[in-house]
């Protein structure tokens, strides 16, 4: 079975760029989470979907992050202009809905903004 | 609202060691937990989880976890740590009702010497 797949898996970009992080959640699965993780914040929710509608986007730090999922296979977070404190792991994750359903995780875009 | 907390940043064992790391939860009823562990340069994955019945939960990689209600913990165990065991672990805690999402600890990082 496939599992959660993001990409990039690296990205290298200057400062002021746009910034397009992509994933496809597992098949059937219709909740979908986007994850900042850092040394100094740990694991951070950005945004979460239930059946392709953003339900919390209270995580999102700024309006020049952005989030959409416009099917059930597929999710962008978006950082529209990119600055260096935007450095980070973003993971993408996704389960069944359900307080009980564990959330599988795919293995990360490491973003450097320079 | 739930929450978790792991209060040990690092843990550092020897190679055939036991090995428990700790987990305490908030939250007034009996909560979903889940234990994942994350290896350098990927996502996180699943251990184990705990939903009800047996408190003693059995996972992968020879990991176990036990629900203690009267403590309000979640201990990850192992009778004897191997090197590939090296890794951050996180404790995440889910309610069980309603759809928020799981809320994770800041991690536990473990590091294993010969």
């Amino acid at each position: 079975d496939a599992g959660v797949i993001q990409s990039p898996r690296h990205e290298v970009t200057e400062m002021g760029q746009e910034v397009t992080l992509r994933c496809k959640p597992i098949s059937g699965h219709n909740s979908l989470f986007w994850y900042r993780q850092t040394m100094m914040r740990g694991l951070e929710l950005l945004i979460y979907f239930n059946n392709n509608v953003p339900i919390d986007d209270s995580g999102m730090p700024e309006d020049r992050f952005s989030a959409k999922m416009p099917n059930a296979s597929f999710s962008t977070l978006k950082i529209q202009p990119s600055e260096p404190r935007d450095s980070a792991v973003y993971f993408c994750a996704s389960s069944w809905t359900g307080p009980n359903q564990p959330q599988h995780f795919g293995d990360g875009t490491r973003l450097s903004i320079l | 609202a739930q929450s978790v907390t792991q209060p040990d940043i690092h843990i550092t064992v020897s190679e055939g060691a036991s090995l428990e790391l700790r987990c305490n939860y908030s939250y007034g009823a009996t909560p979903y937990l889940f234990w994942y562990v994350q290896s350098p340069g990927q996502g996180l994955q699943l251990l184990l989880k705990y939903f009800s019945g047996d408190t003693l939960v059995q996972g992968i990689k020879g990991f176990e976890a036990e629900f203690k209600r009267s403590q309000s913990s979640f201990n990850l165990r192992k009778p004897s740590v191997h090197w590939s065991d090296a890794a951050e672990y996180f404790c995440a805690v889910g309610a069980n009702s309603g759809n928020t999402p799981l809320v994770f600890g800041k991690g536990t990082r473990l590091s294993v010497i010969a």
